[in-house]
């Protein structure tokens, strides 16, 4: 199995500084044949399903506001807001999806305001 | 709109069955993998299951193999999780899942639809 190691486990920022999350896996997510990372990044605010951010590492979904922004490749990726706003509070996964069964997640990162 | 409705959640007593349904509506149900997720209370993302866009291929997470089954109506557009022989820890909310991308046979996927999810709870 490939397994999916965020950090931190939690992050306090202050409104309209910069978050950074980062998510390790075990193995590669680079598939060589279409040179692309199979790494997906979520949102889930408290009492909401999670919500689809980033896709193939780097990709934001329709819909995302750009201060969202995904980057890295192989082994190590990196979620980064530039500008934190109040609905951002959230917990923040990162999931794998180069090779089922399992398809895994990280164990999710708590962003809050300081 | 697109939506995905889980239904069929509840209480019930370790060793005992219920199966999940997921009510698909305003996307092509026939051509996406659907998966379903689970969150025990307070933890993180579980995946549990994969059924591909044709019904050819399932898989399963570890922790539920030989006891849960997911299944797919393509002409009603609903995905069934069966769960059997069920344990404390198979308590969470069970989340209804759409792959990302169409047409997929066996691969992995991200997921870009969510349903609300349907709590499960496992007690005696």
């Amino acid at each position: 199995d490939i397994v999916m190691t965020q950090s931190p486990d939690s992050l306090a920022v202050s409104l309209g500084e910069r978050a950074t999350i980062n998510c390790k896996s075990s193995q590669s997510l680079l598939y060589d044949s279409n040179n692309k990372n199979y790494l997906a990044w979520y949102q889930q605010r408290p009492g909401q399903p999670p919500k689809l951010l980033i896709y193939w590492a780097s990709t934001r979904q329709s819909g995302v506001p750009d201060r969202f922004s995904g980057s890295g490749s192989g082994t190590d990726f990196v979620l980064t807001i530039s500008s934190l706003q109040a609905e951002d509070v959230a917990i923040y996964y990162c999931q794998q999806y180069y090779t089922l069964p399992p398809l895994t997640f990280g164990q999710g990162t708590r962003l809050e305001i300081k | 709109q697109v939506h995905l409705v889980e239904s069929g959640g509840g209480v019930v007593q370790p060793g005992r069955s219920l199966r999940l349904s997921c009510a698909a509506s305003g996307f092509t149900f026939s051509i996406y993998g659907m998966h379903w997720v689970r969150q025990a209370p307070g933890k993180g993302l579980e995946w549990v299951a994969l059924m591909s866009y044709d019904g050819r291929n399932k898989y399963y997470a570890d922790s539920v193999k030989g006891r849960f089954s997911v299944s797919r109506d393509n002409s009603n557009n609903t995905l069934y999780l069966q769960m059997n022989i069920l344990r404390d820890e198979d308590t969470a909310v069970y989340y209804c899942v759409k792959g990302m991308r169409t047409m997929v046979p066996n691969g992995g996927d991200a997921f870009d639809l969510w349903g609300q999810g349907t709590m499960v709870t496992v007690s005696s």
